[in-house]
């Protein structure tokens, strides 16, 4: 079946370092891949997408390659701030219209 | 921009209550969702609809049911709360199988 693994956390950086939240997954033909955020007491919201092999979602500084030949869509961003603070969900969706997301992975940038 | 409201933020209720949590959407779409989240353990699917008065059980539908009478409106009940229900409860939609949009989460405590 579908599915997701993502990195544990919880990560914890400094203003400014380097991101890296790894993500692959398992699935049956041609999945669409999402990076979700949530912020403290919301819901969660989209931060990008891929649809295709070697698509790059970016937004807000983050960036995701999907890769079919390692299955993976690892979140990258060059430069955190305090305000990236928040838990990441790695997720898929295939042709039969549910989701999957990973566990989750808290991040807290601090200044 | 797509809105997805749910009816209560945070509902504490006594053990063995009939639970209802409402969801409404505003674009139109066809695809309706309710999860549950729990520390660890990510988002997991406990019941979706993908059209007025369908319903499909997710991977965890045991202790709940739904209702879909009209497109906007999704509605997940607690026949009988129990302690184990206490989680935080997310509404989500979508069209087909793009991104879904996220209510804001109920929070329910169960004593």
């Amino acid at each position: 079946g579908n599915s997701v693994t993502q990195m544990e956390g919880p990560v914890t950086l400094s203003e400014e370092a380097f991101l890296t939240i790894n993500c692959t997954y398992t699935a049956t033909g041609y999945p669409s891949l999402f990076w979700y955020v949530q912020y403290p007491g919301e819901g969660l919201q989209l931060l990008l997408k891929a649809t295709k092999a070697d698509d790059k979602g970016s937004n807000k500084g983050f960036e995701a390659t999907y890769r079919k030949e390692t299955t993976s869509f690892h979140l990258e961003k060059g430069s955190v701030q305090v305000s990236d603070s928040a838990v990441y969900f790695c997720a898929l969706s295939n042709n039969n219209n549910d989701m999957r997301f990973g566990a989750g992975t808290r991040l807290t940038v601090k200044p | 921009d797509v809105k997805v409201t749910q009816s209560s933020r945070y509902l504490v209720k006594r053990t063995g209550e009939k639970v209802f949590l409402e969801c409404v959407q505003d674009m139109d779409h066809e695809n309706m969702f309710w999860y549950r989240q729990d520390p660890g353990l990510g988002l997991r699917l406990i019941y979706f609809s993908y059209d007025v008065k369908m319903k499909e059980k997710g991977d965890i539908p045991e202790g709940y049911s739904v209702s879909r009478e009209k497109k906007e409106r999704f509605s997940l009940i607690l026949e009988s709360a129990s302690t184990n229900q206490t989680s935080m409860y997310l509404c989500a939609s979508s069209w087909g199988k793009e991104t879904q949009y996220f209510g804001p989460g109920t929070r329910l405590l169960v004593l």
